[in-house]
């Protein structure tokens, strides 16, 4: 059982390169979220999920896109990355408490 | 919003309890109250949560004031392992949106 798998661990990307952030969790979980994290700040949510072909975003969603086509798959795409975006991601998924995966330390340079 | 209030940082010495406060005044009816905490370069990890009554689990104690406008999460002997970002959290309950404020850092003194 591995919970919640994020990929990649660590990613270098270019101003304007676009690129997929890919997470998937094997506990069946209906809801699933993307959230991230910037220097000593707290986690801000970018989109979720309640479902299979079901999303919306949250407070952060601008530059970013979601899709959720089976229940254990929730990729974050970004379209066009700006130095802004340099930050951590974190995946996870819900039913009755929360599980994170480990994290995508992103920087755009 | 419904919104949590915590201290930025707080220490404690090994092997003794650690009260960690929140202020929610603004907590509704059907808000559950959620602890994550967030060791070092990891994501964050499910403590204890609760709705009115006090909780106790295998890693703390919730207790929550009878009006809810507040709760202590409870680590009875704090560990070097318990130094962390400890996060208290407000579930709307309607599609389980955390709202992670910045938490408050736990320093744990040998």
């Amino acid at each position: 059982n591995a919970g919640v798998t994020q990929t990649p661990k660590f990613q270098v990307l270019k101003t304007g390169q676009s690129m997929t952030l890919q997470c998937a969790q094997d506990m069946n979980h209906e809801y699933m979220s993307w959230y991230r994290q910037d220097p000593g700040m707290g986690l801000r949510l970018i989109h979720y999920s309640v479902g299979a072909g079901i999303t919306d975003q949250g407070e952060v969603p601008n530059g970013y896109n979601v899709s959720r086509s089976t229940t254990e798959d929730f990729p974050l795409r970004l379209l066009s990355a700006a130095p802004s975006q340099t930050s951590v991601y974190f995946c996870a998924s819900f039913r009755d408490g929360y599980t994170f995966g480990s994290g995508t330390r992103l920087t755009v340079v | 919003d419904a919104k949590t209030t915590q201290p930025n940082s707080m220490e404690s010495n090994e092997e003794e309890p650690v009260h960690l406060p929140c202020n929610h005044s603004t907590i509704s009816g059907t808000d559950y109250i959620h602890w994550y905490r967030q060791l070092p370069s990891q994501g964050p990890e499910y403590v204890i949560h609760g709705l009115t009554s006090n909780v106790n689990n295998r890693m703390a104690s919730l207790a929550i004031a009878e009006d809810r406008k507040s709760s202590t999460l409870i680590l009875h002997r704090a560990t070097l392992r318990d130094a962390a970002v400890y996060y208290c959290i407000l579930n709307r309950n309607t599609g389980n949106q955390f709202y992670f404020g910045t938490g408050t850092s736990l320093t744990v003194i040998p």
